[in-house]
């Protein structure tokens, strides 16, 4: 079973500085099979990047992930105010067939 | 637009079942793969069970032989019935679309179950 972690569990930051969350699998994340999501309070889950490093429809550009292997990012280049919310990373492979981390919450400093 | 509409959650007493159901619209529902996703009450995310278009399923194994995933393609409709539920299966469930490199694309707005006496 891959696990994966998210580091750190909390991050307390401003409106303008860059956020860096991490994510990391417990084994390989077969095909970069890594996506990340933004939910906030009351809501749905929202899709931001997909195999690794791929924005999903419709995410503005400050949003960018990377990584491989067992190690990836999400990096929001400038922390716009609808940016403070939780992040989850989540693999798509083998059993089981999907993971979520435990989430990242970004919160103003 | 793709639209997922939740129901069929509500309370249940442990040992109860409860089906829940997701209209689907906007996208061609019989080429998609599906999940339902679970969120406990100020927890994280769980990955409950997994459908594909020609009805491949997987489960978690917390809720392996108690849950069981289907669909009606003609009805663009997904299913999760769910029985000997226990005080841990309350939760939001979200019906959700399977998109690319098995990300998930699209999210319904979940239906809050809740197991109590």
């Amino acid at each position: 079973e891959i696990v994966l972690t998210q580091s750190p569990g909390t991050l307390s930051l401003s409106p303008g500085e860059r956020a860096t969350l991490s994510c990391r699998a417990s084994q390989s994340v077969s095909s970069n099979y890594l996506a990340w999501y933004q939910q906030k309070p009351g809501q749905a889950p929202r899709l931001l990047i997909y195999g690794a490093s791929n924005r999903a429809t419709g995410i503005p550009d400050r949003f960018s992930g990377s990584g491989s292997g067992t190690d990836f990012t999400l990096t929001i280049r400038r922390l716009e105010p609808e940016d403070f919310a939780v992040y989850y990373c989540q693999q798509y492979g083998s059993s089981p067939r999907l993971t979520f981390g435990g989430g990242t919450k970004v919160e103003i400093k | 637009e793709v639209q997922l509409v939740e129901s069929g959650g509500g309370l249940v007493q442990p040992g109860g079942s409860l089906r829940l159901s997701c209209a689907a619209s906007g996208f061609t529902f019989s080429s998609c793969s599906m999940d339902w996703v679970r969120q406990a009450p100020g927890k994280g995310l769980e990955w409950v069970s997994y459908i594909s278009g020609s009805s491949t399923i997987y489960y978690a194994d917390s809720v392996k032989g108690r849950f069981s995933i289907s669909r009606d393609n003609a009805k663009n409709s997904l299913h999760l019935q769910m029985n000997s539920l226990r005080a841990e299966d309350t939760a939001v469930y979200y019906c959700v679309k399977m998109g690319s490199s098995g990300s998930l694309d699209f999210w319904g707005q979940g239906t809050l179950v809740t197991v109590s006496s």
